[in-house]
């Protein structure tokens, strides 16, 4: 079955590094990428997405990673501050046509900002 | 823009009792929404697929006459939960496509507590 897994449930990193979360997916016909901060208590927050059509793009102090190849994306957050401290979660299209069929989420990331 | 009104934020209900959550689309039409699932420290999993105007899609293992959904127009999608019990506590998030199938939203999650 589809899986969306992710290689660490907590990273802790210092202030001002930057910080890369790492997400595996299963399904090859996946074409929409997703990477959602969720802080205690609120829904997840849209921080990037990518399509299957690119391997890399830019945000604000974010930049996510795909290669299909071996089906891994990654969520780099450069400079990081106190406010990144969350859980981090990828989400992937679970089949071609981007979210139209919904989306599965991995485990999550618990990303730790020390001062 | 894209903004998803969920509604209430909280709710503390008894067992046995129903228990309705809304979900609006404030900018945009909404043609198909999402309900998904989120325990404590766990990911969020899809529970059902709505579309204005035909029945849900529920996932399997979801029960469809326990977890009623109705779409009538195109920026109301709501949620009732029917003879809750104390394990259907959870956190329930909504979202809605906009800009075709590429572009995803969430509402800011229902706490639902049944005691």
């Amino acid at each position: 079955g589809e899986s969306v897994g992710l290689h660490l449930p907590t990273l802790s990193v210092q202030e001002g590094d930057n910080s890369i979360i790492n997400c595996a997916y299963s399904n090859s016909a996946s074409d929409y990428f997703i990477w959602y901060k969720q802080e205690s208590g609120k829904g997840p927050q849209f921080i990037i997405d990518i399509r299957s059509n690119m391997d890399k793009r830019q945000g604000q102090r974010v930049t996510v990673l795909l290669n299909k190849t071996v089906k891994h994306l990654s969520l780099q957050i450069a400079a990081t501050q106190p406010g990144d401290s969350a859980v981090y979660f990828c989400a992937v299209s679970r089949g071609a046509g981007g979210g139209a069929d919904g989306l599965t989420f991995g485990k999550g990331t618990h990303l730790i900002i020390q001062p | 823009g894209a903004v998803v009104s969920q509604h209430p934020s909280r709710v503390i209900c008894k067992s046995g009792t129903s228990v309705k959550i809304e979900c609006r689309s404030l900018d945009f039409q909404a043609t198909t929404m999402f309900w998904y699932r989120q325990f404590p420290k766990q990911s969020l999993m899809l529970m059902a697929t709505s579309n204005e105007g035909s029945k849900a899609t529920y996932e399997q293992g979801v029960e469809k006459d326990k977890f009623l959904i109705n779409h009538a127009s195109l920026t109301l999608s709501t949620l009732t939960v029917t003879s809750a019990h104390p394990e259907d506590s959870s956190f329930y998030i909504c979202s809605a496509l906009f800009e075709s199938n590429y572009g995803y939203t969430f509402g800011s999650g229902t706490r639902l507590t049944v005691v």
